[in-house]
């Protein structure tokens, strides 16, 4: 299994839905995970960090943690076309200690919102 | 808050040719910073990472190696460029107070 696995995509949702990205992790990856915002040709952009088993809300945005299951997924709600971007998924490298802190990442799944 | 810079945005360079990636980080002290590449259809891979100045760590091996002569200066080079080099070569600094990593606007690199 690799470390950290999204689906690629593209997912393609109307605008107002709810678009759900899904990742899910190796025992290589634990602790802390963050999803990412991408716009083409742009560098990412932090827009959800989750440290703890359940849901972290932030306007639109969810995040949820089922480390059991080994799975993270980011719920975005009353999807807007500027939501259009590639979603990457990271979390903490196991081999990561003290300062050597590292993120592995997924290779990210494309979200169109469609007006 | 943290800012951080890289120079040039774009670079168009012939096979064979040097390499080098500037990396600056204002609004922060001694802070880890690493080296990522995003290749065409491909995901984030790390290259180099670095805790602290005149201490780099590999990822990957490759013809690339990295530097950080100050605190908030990190840089990626090169002696000879091949085809593959191509890429999106971003720089990232940590906040280790919440262990998030922010990027900078990153440098899109052509090899010809």
């Amino acid at each position: 299994q690799k470390e950290v696995e999204q689906n690629s995509g593209p997912l393609s949702v109307p605008e107002g839905a709810i678009a759900s990205l899904n990742c899910t992790y190796s025992d290589r990856v634990s602790q802390s995970f963050f999803w990412y915002r991408q716009y083409s040709g742009k560098s990412p952009e932090l827009i959800m960090s989750i440290y703890s088993n359940g849901d972290k809300e932030d306007g639109r945005f969810t995040a949820q943690l089922n480390k059991a299951s080994q799975y993270v997924s980011l719920l975005i709600r009353d999807s807007q076309p500027s939501d259009s971007a590639t979603y990457l998924c990271a979390g903490t490298s196991t081999n990561s200690g003290g300062s050597n802190y590292k993120l592995t990442f997924g290779k990210g799944t494309l979200l169109t919102v469609n007006p | 808050s943290q800012t951080i810079h890289q120079w040039p945005a774009t670079l168009v360079q012939p096979v064979g040719s040097p390499l080098s990636l500037e990396c600056t980080v204002e609004g922060t002290s001694n802070p880890n910073l690493y080296w990522y590449r995003q290749a065409a259809g491909r995901g984030l891979q790390l290259l180099f990472y670095s805790v602290g100045i005149g201490q780099i760590s590999s990822e990957v091996p490759q013809n690339l190696s990295a530097s950080r002569p100050q605190d908030r200066q990190f840089i990626l080079s090169s002696k000879k460029l091949l085809l593959s080099d191509s890429g999106f070569y971003l720089c990232a600094c940590l906040r280790s107070s919440y262990n998030e990593q922010f990027f900078g606007p990153g440098t899109r690199l052509t090899v010809l």
